[in-house]
């Protein structure tokens, strides 16, 4: 099966900073690329979708770019409540791999 | 708006059976693909599989193929997911999905607040 990776697997960062998270699928997967947004306890949250689509409703500091093999998801000005764990998934055949997340925590 | 409410979880024994049940409002049930997605006490989330729309595909991660069933009833709007042969790996926070379709690129866009099951003896 394919595997998905993330880069850092944890940062470190304060209000306002910007942030980027890296993902790379094994093989090339177009387009067919999301993002999670999760909080402790609770489900995770979609953000982005398509690779670079945002989700109706999320903020337009998350943004997301990429394609084939390699994206990325990054929040523009990070604010106090962006900090959250943070998965891609594939999404072009089964199985729907997430990748391992990407912890924000504040610095 | 649409919700999914997840129910059945608890604890069990290895090598029991399990059934989990999401009970679905707010949306045309019978027009989306569903999911089950885990996650084991302080790690990743884990893709269990997936089911579509009229019920007559479904796909399951290797680690529970064989021993997981996926199913559901549109006339209830509801999706099943059946365990059998549990082992303590399976013991996570299960959730059902909502897939956004096509023109959401098969995004997970909704998901239930997730059911506690516990594999112990």
């Amino acid at each position: 099966d394919m595997q998905m990776t993330q880069s850092p697997s944890a940062v470190s960062a304060s209000v306002g900073d910007r942030v980027t998270i890296t993902c790379r699928a094994s093989q090339g997967i177009g387009s067919w690329l999301a993002w999670y947004q999760q909080k402790p306890g609770k489900a995770p949250k979609l953000l982005i979708y398509g690779a670079s689509i945002l989700q109706s409703g999320v903020p337009s500091r998350f943004s997301g770019s990429g394609s084939g093999t390699d994206f990325s998801l990054t929040i523009s000005s990070l604010q106090p409540e962006d900090f959250a764990t943070y998965y891609c998934q594939k999404a072009n055949s089964f199985p729907f791999t997430f990748g391992p997340g990407t912890k924000v925590d504040i610095k | 708006q649409v919700q999914l409410v997840e129910s059945g979880g608890g604890v069990v024994q290895p090598g029991r059976s399990l059934r989990l049940s999401c009970a679905a409002s707010g949306f045309i049930f019978s027009s989306y693909d569903l999911h089950w997605v885990r996650q084991a006490p302080g790690k990743g989330l884990e893709w269990v599989a997936v089911i579509s729309y009229d019920g007559n595909t479904q796909y399951y991660a290797a680690s529970v193929k064989g021993r997981f069933t996926i199913s559901r009833d549109n006339s209830k709007s509801t999706l099943y997911l059946q365990m059998n042969s549990l082992r303590a790996e399976d013991t996570a926070l299960y959730f059902c999905a909502k897939d956004g379709g096509g023109s959401g690129w098969h995004s997970f866009d909704y998901w239930g607040q997730g059911t506690l099951v516990t594999v112990s003896s």
